[in-house]
């Protein structure tokens, strides 16, 4: 079954470092990967998806992920965070028919 | 343009009671997801139509949950005798079709609550 693992449950980061969202996947084929952030009393919004091509994606609010075939990872990325970089993040595998399976999310939390 | 609009917002009934989730998709999105967002499960999957197919139910926890999608847009999700696990925020997602190239957008989501 396709599946993804987001290891952590919460990332603190200080604001202005990297941030780094952790996810791994696990899929028969090839994989057709995704994050997408929600921020509080709001629908999921799409941040970037990885279907084939370039290892490192590159995607809305200077977010990116690389994905990385040995070791199954996409985590996702940003140099430097913002305060509003703060909300849940969900890692999410495609499916048949682009039904997404999600990881379980990680709250973010930017400390200023 | 218009986004995924979801009514209503809020939802609180008692146990026992139906009710009725709707969802209004981005026009000209022939896919439609409805997804669960719990605290103990996380977001799952429920059901999907595509266009006039028949739709994928695999993902429905039990008989008492039901959908229906009405001249290819709008999209009801029923819930018969609710009980209170049923508590979870229901979110709908559109998409231009199925294909994985495409992106879904989602909604605000229905918070509903079962007392």
């Amino acid at each position: 079954a396709q599946s993804v693992a987001q290891p952590e449950d919460q990332v603190n980061v200080a604001e202005g470092n990297p941030l780094t969202v952790k996810c791994t996947y696990s899929v028969s084929g090839n994989p057709y990967l995704f994050w997408y952030v929600q921020y509080p009393n709001r629908g999921l919004q799409f941040l970037l998806k990885y279907i084939t091509g370039d290892n490192l994606v590159k995607g809305s609010y200077g977010f990116e992920a690389e994905f990385n075939k040995s070791q199954t990872s996409f985590h996702l990325k940003k140099p430097s965070a913002l305060v509003s970089d703060s909300a849940l993040y969900f890692c999410a595998v495609g499916r048949g028919n682009n039904r997404l399976a999600f990881g379980k999310g990680n709250q973010v939390v930017v400390i200023p | 343009g218009a986004g995924v609009s979801q009514s209503p917002s809020n939802k609180v009934t008692e146990k026992g009671k139906d009710v009725e989730l709707r969802c209004d998709p981005i026009s000209g999105h022939t896919a439609l997801y409805w997804y669960r967002q719990s605290l103990g499960q996380g977001l799952e999957f429920l059901i999907y139509f595509q266009g006039n197919s028949a739709p994928d139910k695999s993902g429905l926890p039990s008989d008492r949950f039901s959908a229906e999608r009405t001249g290819g847009s709008v999209s009801t999700l029923t819930i018969q005798r609710t009980q209170q696990e049923d508590s979870a925020v229901y979110l709908c997602a559109s998409s231009l079709d199925n294909s994985l190239y495409n992106e879904q957008f989602f909604g605000p989501g229905t918070r509903l609550t079962v007392l």
